[in-house]
Parts: structure tokens; sequence; C-alpha cells
């Protein structure tokens, strides 16, 4: 009964620094995308993608790569970090954009 | 374009009140509509979606095509009820991928 499993919860990362951010589901969604919340601005879409090979750009991409090689996986990658990254990140996945989404837990990240 | 307005930041009642938390959307053709909720440290879930016209936790919303509006009801509050509201669009953005996009969200406390 996993649903999105998002990795890790918490992260604290230095100015450049990269990393990724994992996001996998169990529910064998084509629809998966990942956002971002920040206080008073609500959830913005970062990047999007509607089966394994395709992936588009959303709201804000600058700055993050995202690729979706398997059904299951869509990772989220922070090439070069920066304050302005510091948030909570949402993976969420569907059948269909039309159909409700299934959120993971979050990832909160800090970026100094 | 595809917009989703939440005028509201915070909203806040008192037990057993009537809540009302307004969502207005721009869309030329018919969208698809939904409420979300973020209890406190929680990932978000879905609470209502206008298709399946259906009351969960005591809310209820109906779509007014006129007022391009979705608003979220619940004639007595509780204090359960305190968390973040979303509302958002899945729609077509011109092409053939469609885009969810969600308002700010509301704040939501319900006072004893």
């Amino acid at each position: 009964n996993a649903g999105v499993t998002q990795t890790p919860k918490f992260q604290v990362l230095k100015t450049g620094q990269s990393m990724t951010l994992q996001c996998a589901q169990d529910m064998n969604h084509e629809y998966m995308s990942w956002y971002r919340q920040d206080p008073g601005m609500g959830l913005r879409l970062i990047h999007y993608s509607v089966g394994a090979g395709i992936t588009d750009q959303g709201e804000v991409p600058n700055g993050y790569n995202v690729s979706r090689s398997t059904t299951e996986d869509f990772p989220l990658r922070l090439l070069s970090a920066a304050p302005s990254q510091t948030s909570v990140y949402f993976c969420a996945s569907s059948f269909r954009l039309d159909q409700p989404q299934h959120f993971g837990d979050g990832t909160r990240l800090s970026i100094l | 374009a595809q917009r989703v307005t939440q005028p509201e930041k915070l909203l806040s009642v008192f037990k057993g009140a009537p809540v009302e938390l307004k969502c207005n959307y721009s869309y030329s053709g018919s969208p698809e509509l939904f409420w979300y909720v973020q209890y406190s440290r929680q990932r978000l879930q879905l609470l209502l979606r206008h298709i399946s016209r259906e009351s969960i936790k005591g809310f209820t919303a109906d779509l007014n095509k006129g007022e391009t509006s979705f608003h979220l009801k619940k004639p007595f509050a509780q204090e359960e009820d305190s968390a973040m509201y979303y509302c958002a669009l899945s729609g077509s953005s011109g092409g053939s991928n469609y885009k969810l996009t969600f308002g700010k969200g509301t704040l939501l406390t319900v006072n004893p």
C-alpha cells in the first residue's frame, strides 16, 4: 500500500551543490508531476510526464531537470542549488490528468 | 490560459459556523475541478471533485459555469477542518496536453 514514495524527507544543501529528489509510485500511473510549495504561492508545477520517455516543463522549470525512464520513477534533479530553491517539493501521480492526483509526503529542502 | 483564483489566503471561523471557501476559475472549455486538502504537515489529499457530486466530511462544492466558480461549503465547521485547502483545475492548455493548475490556497482555521 505504498502509493507515491518520496525520498529524502528532509535535506539541507549548500549553494552550488547538486542533488536528486526521488519519486516512485507503484500504481502504474502514466502521469507524474513535481510541484513546489511556497508560502503565499500555493503549488507550482515544475515538470511533468505523461508517460515513460515523455517529459515537459511546467510553470517554474528553471534550475531543475527530470527524466522518466520507467513508469514507476520520476526523479527531480537540482543542477546547482540556489537559496531560491528552498521549498517543500511534492511529487504526484495519476492515471490521467483529469483523474485525482495521489501525492507523496513531500521533501523539505533547505539551501544555505 | 487556465487560471484558478482563491481570493482568501486566510479564513477564520468559529466551531459550528458555516464556512465557504471561494474558488473562481478562468478556462475556455469544460474544466475538471477539484478541491484538495492538506492537514498540518501531511500530504495533500483529494477532498472533492465536481464530477462526483458527493459530500465528503460534510463538504460540498457546486460548479457554477455562469459565474465560473467552484466554492467549497460546509454548514457547520469543526475544529478538525482546520487545514490548507487548494482548488485545482484540469484542462487542456490549447494543445493535446492537459495541465493541472492549483490556486494559491486558503488556510482555514476553525476556532473552538
